[in-house]
């Protein structure tokens, strides 16, 4: 199993610019989010989904879409791209036993973006 | 909100010696999670602890448990330099979230 992959590793925006960040997961896992790190913010929950077709905000979605259509995928795509989006984004997957309770979370490499 | 809050943020110490760090919380939660991180990677489960349950061991990981004073500590047993890292707790209040907190540096000197 590749676990969780995210793509680019690595990218520079300019401030308005759109574009996607992938995540897949081969794990058949139903739950997936996207976190936001930052130099002494800890992780910051931007949007997670339950199951595909489903999705919700997390603790700072603005700026920030996702759709889930199949099980693996879960891009994150940033709107137009501002300054303060410059950050380590990381996605994560796991399977819940029970409904609202969140374990073990698997986590891509991250990607690394800037925005000038 | 971020719920988990580590202390103490920092913490070096030589190799062999145990190394501790606590995380708070606010709110009543399912389970509490502990992560760690290398420079540059991605996060790594190590432990989780439910509600219910008061200590848990893996290897050199001992995590207690405190709902009474929403606490929780790790302790990493006879550190290796391996275990160089940015540890962090994430609470789950059955919410579809989890929350982390900030991370906690350990250096382990060789």
């Amino acid at each position: 199993n590749a676990g969780v992959t995210q793509t680019p590793k690595f990218q520079v925006l300019k401030t308005g610019q759109s574009m996607t960040l992938q995540c897949a997961q081969d794990m058949n896992h139903e739950y997936m989010s996207w976190y936001r790190q930052d130099p002494g913010m800890g992780l910051r929950l931007i949007h997670y989904s339950v199951g595909a077709g489903i999705t919700d905000q997390g603790e700072v979605p603005n700026g920030y879409n996702v759709s889930r259509s199949t099980t693996e995928d879960f891009p994150l795509r940033l709107l137009s791209a501002a300054p303060s989006q410059t950050s380590v984004y990381f996605c994560a997957s796991s399977n819940p036993i029970s409904s609202g309770t969140t374990y073990e979370q698997y986590f891509g490499p991250g990607t690394r973006l800037t925005v000038t | 909100s971020q719920q988990g809050e580590e202390d103490p943020q920092a913490l070096s110490i030589q190799e062999g010696e145990n190394a501790t760090m606590n995380c708070s919380y606010k709110t009543s939660i399912n389970n509490l999670q502990w992560y760690r991180q290398n420079s540059g990677r991605g996060l790594v489960h190590l432990i989780l602890i439910r509600s219910n349950e008061r200590e848990k061991h893996s290897g050199r990981l001992r995590v207690t448990l405190d709902t009474s004073k929403k606490s929780s500590s790790l302790l990493i047993t006879a550190s290796r330099a391996a275990d160089t890292a940015s540890y962090f707790c994430a609470t789950d209040a059955g919410n579809n979230r989890l929350a982390f907190g900030k991370g906690n540096q350990v250096v382990v000197i060789p």
